[in-house]
């Protein structure tokens, strides 16, 4: 099974910041990755597909990249709606797989 | 507009089962393949089983592996999951998912609200 690492577990940052979220898997999955970001009490929203493609009405402030093991979701200007918990997941090979997830909170 | 709903869940025993029902509509549901994906209050998100667009291909974690079985009726634009033998650690809110695109890898698109298991005596 292809393993997702993402890190750091917990990120504290403040409105306007740049932030970056890595995500490494345990062996190559080329560009078969997606983000995902979930808020408190909400489901799990798309963000980026193959590594690097903004999904359809995600501000562009998203942006993916990396190919083989390693992965970067950056937010180029977090707002307060971008305070979440956010997933990476494989899509390479069976069984998919998911990051342990990134919380962003507010400093 | 893209609707999953999901239904079914509950409290029951270990070692009981349990079936959930995903209804679908505003897409062509035949035409993507559907995944579940679970997740314990509080914790991550784990991939737990996908069913191709026709229903041939089926594919498992680990974890629910001989347990738990997708099926699909195309025919009521539903998605199902049959829970066997369930554990404590089954518990969980369940996330029925559509794929995006109809290839053979996809991320998701679409999430239903989720349903709740809860597994215990």
């Amino acid at each position: 099974d292809i393993q997702m690492t993402q890190s750091p577990s917990t990120l504290s940052a403040s409105v306007g910041d740049r932030v970056t979220i890595t995500c490494r898997a345990s062996q190559s999955i080329s560009t078969w990755l997606a983000w995902y970001r979930q808020k408190p009490g909400k489901v799990p929203q798309a963000l980026i597909y193959k590594a690097s493609n903004l999904e359809s009405e995600v501000p562009s402030r998203f942006s993916g990249s990396g190919s083989g093991t390693e992965f970067t979701l950056t937010i180029s200007s977090l707002q307060p709606d971008d305070f979440a918990t956010y997933y990476c997941q494989q899509y390479n090979s069976y069984p998919l797989t998911f990051g342990g997830g990134t919380r962003v909170e507010i400093k | 507009q893209v609707q999953l709903v999901e239904s079914g869940g509950g409290v029951v025993q270990p070692g009981r089962s349990l079936r959930l029902t995903c209804a679908a509509s505003g897409f062509t549901f035949g035409d993507y393949a559907m995944q579940w994906v679970r997740q314990t209050p509080g914790k991550g998100l784990e991939w737990v089983t996908v069913i191709s667009f026709e229903g041939r291909d089926k594919y498992y974690a680990d974890s629910v592996r001989g347990r738990f079985t997708i099926s699909r009726d195309n025919s009521k634009d539903t998605l199902y999951l049959q829970m066997n033998s369930l554990r404590h650690e089954d518990t969980a809110i369940y996330y029925c998912a559509k794929w995006a695109e109809t290839a053979a890898r996809s991320h998701v698109d679409y999430w239903g609200q989720g349903t709740l298991v809860t597994v215990s005596s």
